[in-house]
């Protein structure tokens, strides 16, 4: 069965610098994709970045990187010059790429951003 | 480009009763997730309908059931709500796969007392 474990329940972060919210993942399956969520206090879930499987290359966003170490199964989310804007809770997500549908959440990072 | 919008936004219910949320996709996506967020968790998934076919369902009883209608949105109906049913519904929508991201709403934050 897949998982996604992270590990931080809250994370503090001075405006402008950088952060990184971590994430770990287990799954069996050789296919998969990984994904950052943002969800402000409104509920929206934002799509942030998406890194395959076997992709190559870290994925980045603009101010979104993922820092994607195959071996050690993490997939941490790093944003650089914090903004007041990114307080918000942070889900890392899973999906299997065969067959399955559903993506898999962890519990979240709450992220706070300080002026 | 419209999102996804769901309704209603919020709504209490009594514990037995029976509630349907909606869901409207976003323009051109064809496939509509449906998840269960708690309280300081993560979300859920619930299922997942395609071409108006449910195409995966999570660990959710019977009694969690969906529509999807030819213009892509999309209905969960909820039958005899028990008090661990309150929680934040979130839909989602992408085209096909979804590989790169599924488009969520807003959710529809239910309490059931």
């Amino acid at each position: 069965a897949q998982k996604i474990t992270q590990t931080q329940p809250g994370m503090f972060v001075q405006e402008k610098e950088a952060v990184t919210l971590d994430c770990t993942y287990d799954t069996s399956d050789p296919s998969y994709g990984l994904f950052w969520y943002k969800q402000p206090s409104s509920g929206e879930m934002i799509f942030l970045i998406y890194q395959g499987s076997y992709d190559q290359q870290n994925a980045t966003e603009g101010r979104y990187s993922l820092n994607f170490q195959k071996a050690r199964k993490s997939a941490n989310l790093v944003i650089s010059a914090s903004q007041l804007g990114d307080s918000a809770m942070y889900f890392c997500a899973m999906r299997d790429l065969n067959g399955s549908e559903k993506l898999v959440f962890g519990k979240g990072t709450k992220l706070t951003v300080n002026p | 480009e419209t999102g996804v919008t769901q309704s209603p936004t919020h709504l209490i219910k009594t514990r037995g009763q029976q509630v349907t949320l909606r869901c409207s996709s976003q323009s051109g996506h064809n496939t509509v997730s449906w998840y269960q967020q708690a309280l300081g968790q993560g979300p859920q998934f619930i299922f997942q309908y395609y071409r108006e076919e449910e195409n995966g369902r999570g660990n959710f009883p019977p009694r969690f059931s969906g529509l999807q209608f030819p213009n892509y949105s999309s209905e969960l109906n909820v039958n005899a709500l028990e008090l661990d049913d309150s929680a934040l519904y979130l839909c989602a929508s992408s085209y096909g796969q979804g590989m790169s991201g599924y488009t969520f709403g807003s959710g529809t934050r239910l309490t059931v007392v």
